[in-house]
């Protein structure tokens, strides 16, 4: 149980393109879904919340026109990096909770390549 | 603000020495601490969660305990297969917060046969 898919693995695109990561937990409903990024050999650093039908929170520093988070259902979260440069190459990560003291169950992760 | 220290960044042992593997925390009221593993290049994986002091959970050849200050995650006789990057987590009580974990960086560990 508590799976979560996050889709596409690996993007490779070039400058100026935007690029949208879905984050579907499988088998529960997700009252909050979370986006990471991690750097090389670093730990998670949380770039924003969200909860269903509500806008995104998002950490600071992190711009919210850049990255654009939409929550439309239990189950589904999406982020779309807008015309993303090579600084935006990453390893980004969801994760969903289902609520109260439950955990947070992890996606694979995107593996973002801006050339 | 809440921080996680993890310690030592790096643990190199042979297959069947148990170790064990601390996580400082500093945090106004705890709601949760959580243990994940991870793999390279995959996301983490749930281990445990530990909700008060004194509190211990196990799996396998893992057992987590809890103290007020730290948390400690006993292997023990690992195999090449528990080798990954352990990472612990805080959760604060109360506020808005949705759940939102405080990570430390992780200690990477590799057992060999």
């Amino acid at each position: 149980g508590a799976v979560v898919s996050q889709h596409p693995s690996r993007v490779i695109c070039k400058s100026g393109t935007s690029v949208k990561i879905e984050c579907r937990s499988l088998d529960f409903q997700a009252t909050t879904m979370f986006w990471y990024r991690q750097f090389p050999k670093q730990s998670l650093m949380l770039m924003a919340t969200s909860n269903e039908g509500s806008k995104a929170t998002y950490e600071q520093g992190v711009e919210k026109d850049k990255f654009l988070i939409n929550h439309a259902s239990l189950t589904l979260s999406t982020l779309t990096v807008t015309s993303a440069h090579p600084e935006d190459s990453s390893f980004y990560i969801c994760s969903a909770r289902q609520g109260g003291d439950q955990p947070q169950h992890f996606g694979d992760g995107t593996r973002l390549s801006i050339l | 603000e809440d921080q996680v220290t993890q310690s030592p960044e790096a643990l190199r042992l042979q297959e069947g020495e148990s170790s064990s593997l601390n996580c400082s925390y500093t945090v106004s009221g705890l709601r949760g601490l959580f243990w994940y593993r991870q793999d390279p290049g995959k996301g983490p994986e749930f281990l445990f969660t530990l909700y008060s002091a004194g509190e211990e959970k196990e799996k396998e050849r893992l057992k987590a305990t809890l103290t007020k200050k730290e948390s400690f995650l006993h292997i023990t006789a690992p195999k090449p297969e528990d080798s990954a990057t352990y990472l612990c987590a805080v959760q604060r009580a109360g506020g808005t917060s949705y759940g939102k974990l405080t990570f430390g960086q992780g200690t990477i560990l590799t057992v060999h046969p």
